[in-house]
């Protein structure tokens, strides 16, 4: 059964600190993974999207990694701000079909 | 830049009633889904269109249809509201390859 599984469910941190996320996967046949950020009461927006070939994709602050080998994806923070508060989202692309698997995501919340 | 415009925001329903949820979008996109989106749960695919005049089932597709006469278009329609269907609703259009982009959601509640 394809899945996506993102963990911690919830995370508190400091401002001005670093944060990791993670994303484990059973989807088969892989096509890509994307991580989505998602404010309180908005819909979820791209940050980076990385195919079977990349490791890593930035996007500012954020570092997205790979390793297909595992089935495992990290979504790194640095320097974290307030408005950095939100849920991060892994989103795995099946090849063929274009279906989508999302993981229930990562609700972070950094404070002053 | 509107990308992609859901209404409403917000409605309550009692059970049995039906509505429309509304979704547009202005990127000319051909592919575009609605998804629900529950507490502790990934988004979840409702229906998806690969263009105009084609719609598909995606996973939990029972108690609402689509449509879609025009490519900007893609309205959800609920039949007969079941607390069920509480959630909050996501239209998201994307090109061909490219990311989702997604509208900000209605907040559905059926009494």
């Amino acid at each position: 059964k394809n899945q996506v599984e993102q963990s911690p469910q919830s995370l508190i941190i400091l401002e001005g600190k670093n944060c990791t996320l993670q994303c484990n996967y059973t989807v088969s046949p892989f096509s890509n993974l994307r991580w989505y950020k998602q404010d309180t009461g908005r819909g979820p927006v791209s940050l980076t999207i990385m195919t079977f070939s990349e490791n890593t994709k930035s996007n500012g602050r954020y570092t997205a990694t790979l390793d297909a080998d595992t089935k495992q994806s990290s979504l790194h923070i640095t320097a974290s701000q307030l408005s950095d508060s939100a849920s991060y989202i892994c989103v795995v692309r099946v090849e063929y079909g274009n279906k989508l698997v999302f993981g229930a995501g990562t609700i972070l919340r950094v404070k002053s | 830049n509107a990308g992609v415009t859901q209404t409403p925001k917000f409605q309550v329903l009692k059970t049995g009633q039906s509505m429309t949820l509304q979704c547009a979008q202005d990127m000319n996109h051909e592919y575009m889904s609605w998804y629900r989106q529950d507490p502790g749960m990934g988004l979840r695919l409702i229906h998806y269109s690969v263009g105009a005049g084609i719609t598909d089932q995606g996973e939990v597709p029972n108690g609402y249809n689509v449509s879609r006469s025009t490519t900007e278009d893609f309205p959800l329609r609920l039949l007969s509201a079941a607390p069920s269907q509480t959630s909050v609703y996501f239209c998201a259009s994307s090109g061909s390859g490219k990311p989702q982009h997604f509208g900000d959601g209605t907040r559905l509640s059926i009494l």
